[in-house]
């Protein structure tokens, strides 16, 4: 039972590249979002999406787009990397009860370098 | 002003002690509240959450929330070294946000 899975784990890319961050969950989950994490600015959220070809942006979807074809893939895609998108990238999901979707389970991340 | 602030820490508790991790919010119409540990290079991992004012208490934690105060706390009891994590507070309100998280040393 894996979980929530993330691929790559580390990725070192050029400026200008594209590069696509999959999330993959094996709950049925209904939610999933995208996160980034900073120091000093803790979890900020970048996409999200209810339900399979339902999604929406967050706090700082600028540079960033996402798909949901399937309830269990959600990937996030950066159009052309730039530095300022360095950071380690949180995947998480969220299935039904009283809290979902803010009671969320995160993935192991992806952390991304941007040269 | 943040949404939701916590000190940054870290904060240093001998072992066996109370740790007492604390966390505001500025929206009044909040109405759940979330503590995740988070081990350094790992993810987030939810251990506890509240939404009536009070206490909830779960194992050697008790999570304490005053909505009046706008402030929720969360308690270790007999804090080990293994609880040295930084623990993030994350405050419902029409969104999730989350705090940039209080690093919590434990020292044996």
């Amino acid at each position: 039972d894996a979980g929530i899975t993330q691929s790559p784990r580390y990725k070192i890319t050029e400026t200008g590249r594209q590069v696509t961050l999959m999330c993959h969950q094996t709950w049925s989950h209904s939610y999933m979002f995208w996160y980034r994490q900073d120091l000093g600015h803790g979890l900020r959220l970048i996409y999200y999406s209810a339900a399979a070809d339902i999604t929406d942006k967050g706090e700082v979807p600028d540079g960033y787009v996402v798909s949901r074809s399937k309830t269990e893939n959600f990937p996030l895609t950066l159009e052309s990397a730039t530095r300022s998108q360095t950071s380690v990238y949180f995947c998480a999901s969220s299935g039904p009860g009283p809290t979902s979707p803010y009671e969320q389970y995160f993935g192991p991340g992806t952390r991304l370098t941007v040269t | 002003q943040k949404e939701v602030e916590q000190n940054s820490g870290p904060l240093s508790v001998p072992e066996g002690a109370i740790a007492s991790l604390n966390c505001t919010y500025s929206d009044r119409g909040s109405q759940s509240f979330f503590w995740y540990r988070q081990y350094s290079g790992k993810s987030p991992e939810l251990i506890m959450f509240i939404y009536s004012n009070g206490d909830k208490e779960d194992g050697r934690f008790t999570a304490q929330l005053n909505k009046a105060s706008q402030y929720v706390s969360l308690l270790i009891r007999d804090s080990q070294p293994s609880d040295s994590a930084t623990y993030l507070c994350a405050v419902r309100g029409n969104k999730l946000v989350f705090g940039a998280g209080t690093i919590l040393r434990v020292k044996s």
